[in-house]
């Protein structure tokens, strides 16, 4: 079982503040990374996939890192808005996603 | 392109009834999952779906079922609900299965037994 561990479970923050978020996997079953972001009231939508240790992503002010040999990916935030307020989501893939419980943020304006 | 879309959107149905929820994936996307959250689970891994055939099954009971038909549009089936059943239920589609596809998810179908 691919478990997926993401702390902290939840975070407010100001508005301007950057913050980061941690999902942790058994490094001795990793085949790709998956962050979502998850809007109330909509629907999940994909960030980045992750496949290459030492990967880093970018998507505007979000980014991601990953680390296979230990387990951990990191999603930073910089100059966080009240619109990235959203439950953020990892899930390890093997035969199938395996997803963890989330981070909610909150930005507070 | 239109998006992944859901029917129904919310359901309500008494314990010992059965439902149907379906699904309808991005054009030329063949793969299609569900899954189930309720609250405090992350996203629970029902089944996927791939060329009409079952890829693979999450660990739910039997009375949990789906198909795919031939235009890659798909249904979940749960038999004789339990109160546990209350759900949000999601399905996702992409290209074809693979774990470094990105999966689009749809609005999801809340489902209350009551």
């Amino acid at each position: 079982i691919l478990n997926v561990e993401q702390s902290p479970q939840s975070l407010h923050v100001q508005e301007g503040d950057s913050t980061n978020f941690t999902c942790s996997f058994p490094s001795s079953n990793f085949y790709a990374l998956h962050w979502y972001r998850w809007e109330t009231a909509k629907s999940p939508e994909a960030l980045f996939v992750m496949t290459l240790n030492g990967d880093e992503k970018k998507k505007g002010r979000i980014s991601a890192t990953l680390n296979t040999k230990e387990g951990y990916s990191y999603l930073y935030i910089k100059g966080s808005q009240p619109e990235d307020s959203a439950t953020y989501l990892c899930a390890n893939t093997g035969n199938q996603f395996y997803f963890g419980t989330g981070t909610s943020l909150t930005v507070i304006p | 392109k239109a998006g992944v879309t859901q029917t129904p959107r919310y359901l309500i149905k008494t314990r010992g009834q059965q439902v149907t929820l379906s699904c309808s994936p991005i054009s030329g996307h063949r793969s299609v999952s569900w899954y189930q959250q309720t609250p405090g689970q992350g996203l629970q891994f029902l089944f996927e779906y791939f060329s009409e055939t079952q890829r693979n099954k999450g660990n739910f009971p039997g009375r949990f079922s789906g198909r795919q038909f031939s235009n890659s549009r798909s249904e979940m089936n749960v038999s004789t609900l339990e109160l546990g059943d209350s759900a949000l239920y999601l399905c996702a589609s992409s290209l074809v299965p693979g774990q470094t596809y990105e999966q689009y998810f749809g609005p999801g179908t809340r489902l209350t037994v009551t």
